[in-house]
């Protein structure tokens, strides 16, 4: 079965220490993975996607198939990156596609 | 207009009443999505549309009517709800093309007396 498994549901930096969300999958099929924020009082939003291979806000994600593994990183926290944190799957199925979310990570970064 | 517009923001039934929750976009997205999202959960796919057509149905209570009557309106009917299904609602809008980005709305914050 297709599943998103996000282990920390919080985790807590310091301002300036590197920041690794871990986001692992299970999925048979080619697998497309997103990483979308929810700042505080904010709607859902991408963040990046493993496609694109582009790094915003400074946040940088690979795709590792050998280890099933997309874990999110940034080498330096800042205080605005506090949010919470959804790995999600893009599934195709025989009615259309849809993301499968993982239950999220909240990240605080104190100072 | 790049944004997905969720109206009302925050509602609050009883269990007899009959409502509706309204989502739209200008963005000439042709796939849009409703989502259940409790407090400290994830976003749970409800339904999906496909050019306006009901693709994808996650075996939601019938309680829960989807309706999308054009290109950029997607409405949600709700009749006979019970307390549990209290939540936030966020809706979606993306291409329909695969795996492409999907736009969320702010949500509407539902209340279940």
């Amino acid at each position: 079965a297709q599943r998103v498994t996000q282990p920390e549901k919080l985790l807590s930096v310091f301002k300036g220490a590197p920041v690794e969300l871990k986001c692992n999958y299970s999925y048979s099929g080619s697998p497309e993975l997103f990483w979308y924020v929810q700042y505080s009082r904010q709607r859902l939003q991408l963040l990046l996607r493993h496609i694109s291979r582009e790094s915003i806000k400074g946040f940088t994600a690979d795709l590792n198939k050998g280890e099933t593994s997309f874990h999110l990183k940034k080498p330096f926290a800042q205080e605005e990156d506090s949010a919470m944190y959804y790995c999600a799957l893009y599934i195709l199925t025989g009615g259309g596609n849809k993301l499968t979310f993982g239950t999220g990570t909240q990240l605080k970064v104190e100072l | 207009d790049t944004e997905v517009t969720q109206t009302p923001k925050h509602l609050v039934m009883g269990m007899t009443n009959k409502k509706s929750l309204k989502c739209e976009q200008h963005m000439g997205h042709r796939a849009m999505y409703w989502y259940k999202q409790k407090a400290k959960k994830p976003p749970e796919l409800m339904f999906v549309y496909s050019y306006e057509k009901l693709s994808i149905n996650e075996s939601v209570p019938s309680r829960f009517s989807p309706e999308c009557p054009n290109s950029s309106l997607l409405n949600l009917h709700l009749h006979a709800l019970q307390p549990e299904d209290s939540a936030l609602y966020l809706c979606a809008s993306s291409q329909v093309s695969e795996r492409n980005e999907q736009f969320f709305g702010p949500g509407t914050r539902l209340t279940v007396l």
